[in-house]
């Protein structure tokens, strides 16, 4: 049984790219929520998928986007690129979206911003 | 602003020993969870607490809620160098939506 998956593990860009991140959720699992991380602090909330919508959002700016696919596997999209979007953003999976149960985390992905 | 605080930030104890860590939180919450991180990883879930429990335990982890002071604790008896990791507290808000806040986390170091 294959748990959260993310891919790439890391990534480095520069500033003003856009940049897109994968996650596959746990089987069984139709929600998703994405996380940044920022070195030596806790995960931040961005949003979170279910049924192919954005059903909550934390305090991030539009540039962070996201989709969901009928398999529930989902992207984030992040456009205009700041040095300050340097983090390790987790994607996390439930099996409802009910965001105070019990989610599964993926080993995320390290993205630097150049 | 971050809702759950842990204390310490940082943790360096002895195999055998037991680790505490404590977490507070700002307002009233339904549930509050730890997670443990091994070294810029994926969270692992550990435990949930729900509002009207005082206390829960799994295996060598105890966790005690107490909601009047408004704080949590995690306990891990009987350490072992595997437990080395960062732990997180992460509360809900109720009211509305439930958008989990973490803290900044305890950073554990269990020397063999």
């Amino acid at each position: 049984d294959a748990g959260v998956t993310q891919s790439p593990t890391h990534l480095i860009k520069t500033r003003g790219q856009q940049v897109t991140l994968r996650c596959s959720p746990k089987s069984g699992h139709d929600t998703v929520s994405w996380y940044q991380q920022a070195l030596g602090q806790g995960p931040q909330f961005i949003f979170q998928y279910y049924e192919e919508e954005e059903r909550q959002r934390g305090n991030f700016p539009d540039r962070f986007s996201g989709h969901q696919f009928p398999n529930y596997s989902s992207e984030l999209n992040v456009n205009a690129l700041l040095l300050g979007d340097s983090a390790l953003y987790l994607c996390a999976s439930s099996e409802l979206p009910q965001l105070h149960e019990e989610q599964f985390f993926g080993p995320g992905t390290r993205l630097t911003v150049l | 602003s971050q809702q759950g605080e842990e204390d310490p930030q940082a943790l360096s104890i002895q195999e055998g020993e037991n680790a505490t860590m404590n977490c507070s939180y700002k307002t009233s919450i339904n549930n509050l969870q730890w997670y443990r991180q091994n070294s810029g990883r994926g969270l692992v879930h550990l435990i949930l607490i729900r509002s009207n429990e005082r206390e829960k335990h799994s295996g060598r982890l105890r966790v005690t809620l107490d909601t009047s002071k408004k704080s949590s604790s995690l306990l891990i008896t009987a350490s072992r160098a595997a437990d080395t990791a960062s732990y997180f507290c992460a509360t809900d808000r109720p009211g509305g939506s439930y958008i989990p806040t973490f803290g900044r986390g305890t950073s554990l170091i269990v020397h063999p």
